[in-house]
């Protein structure tokens, strides 16, 4: 069955410090997403992106964060400037096109700042 | 606002049923979802609503009351791997449209 991969799996970075977390969407859907999940709390939505540009982005999407579509199949999400508080879970999320599909989720990066 | 209520933790039998109910505030609907997610995990489909009424999958069953903003999980033959967090979540808008999620509600099963 086809699914969402996220690499790595974990990352461990210094405050400051740029990241890049990976996706590979499944390969015939539309949209693409980011959601982070600080532990212990709500999946929230940062994110997404129709058509090669952001569609939405909510207020945690701030200058810090940007993402690309580099090749057709990649999906990324860059962390300019590394906070502390930036440490959460993220995860990548596809949806076919059709109407009022489920979203597929990849298995989750878990970035530590320390 | 956007608003999604559901209770923080419930606790149940192995074999019982369970319902999870969910309430939601949101500036458009256009689906209702719940996701299981055990913990490290990614969240996992579950069910999915857009009209109103019951919709059935094996153990699983989903409701909702788009009048009232209220959808209910119902788990039925609990099973002890069905110890997780449930997740409601509505798509407020437009097909593609982002996931509004709840706090989630952390299910223990117990023997």
């Amino acid at each position: 069955e086809p699914e969402v991969t996220q690499t790595p799996s974990h990352q461990v970075t210094q405050m400051g410090q740029e990241v890049i977390l990976r996706c590979v969407p499944i390969s015939n859907h539309l949209y693409f997403y980011w959601y982070r999940q600080i532990l212990g709390q709500k999946v929230e939505f940062l994110v997404s992106f129709y058509n090669n540009e952001i569609s939405e982005k909510s207020e945690i999407f701030d200058d810090q964060f940007s993402v690309e579509r580099p090749d057709g199949s990649n999906f990324t999400l860059k962390i300019r400037s590394t906070k502390l508080e930036d440490s959460a879970m993220y995860f990548c999320a596809s949806i076919p096109a059709g109407p009022n599909t489920e979203a597929f989720f990849g298995q989750g990066t878990r970035l530590t700042v320390v | 606002g956007q608003n999604i209520d559901q209770p923080t933790e419930m606790t149940a039998t192995e074999g019982a049923i369970v319902q999870i109910n969910c309430t939601y505030q949101t500036s458009g609907f256009n689906g209702l979802f719940w996701y299981q997610q055990h913990a490290g995990e990614a969240p996992t489909f579950l069910s999915y609503n857009v009209l109103d009424g019951l919709e059935e999958k094996g153990r699983f069953s989903s409701f909702l009351s788009r009048s009232k903003g209220y959808s209910y999980l119902l788990l039925k033959e609990l099973q002890m791997k069905d110890s997780a967090s449930y997740l409601c979540a509505v798509r407020a808008s437009f097909q593609g449209g982002k996931l509004i999620f709840g706090q989630g509600t952390e299910l223990s099963v117990k023997p």
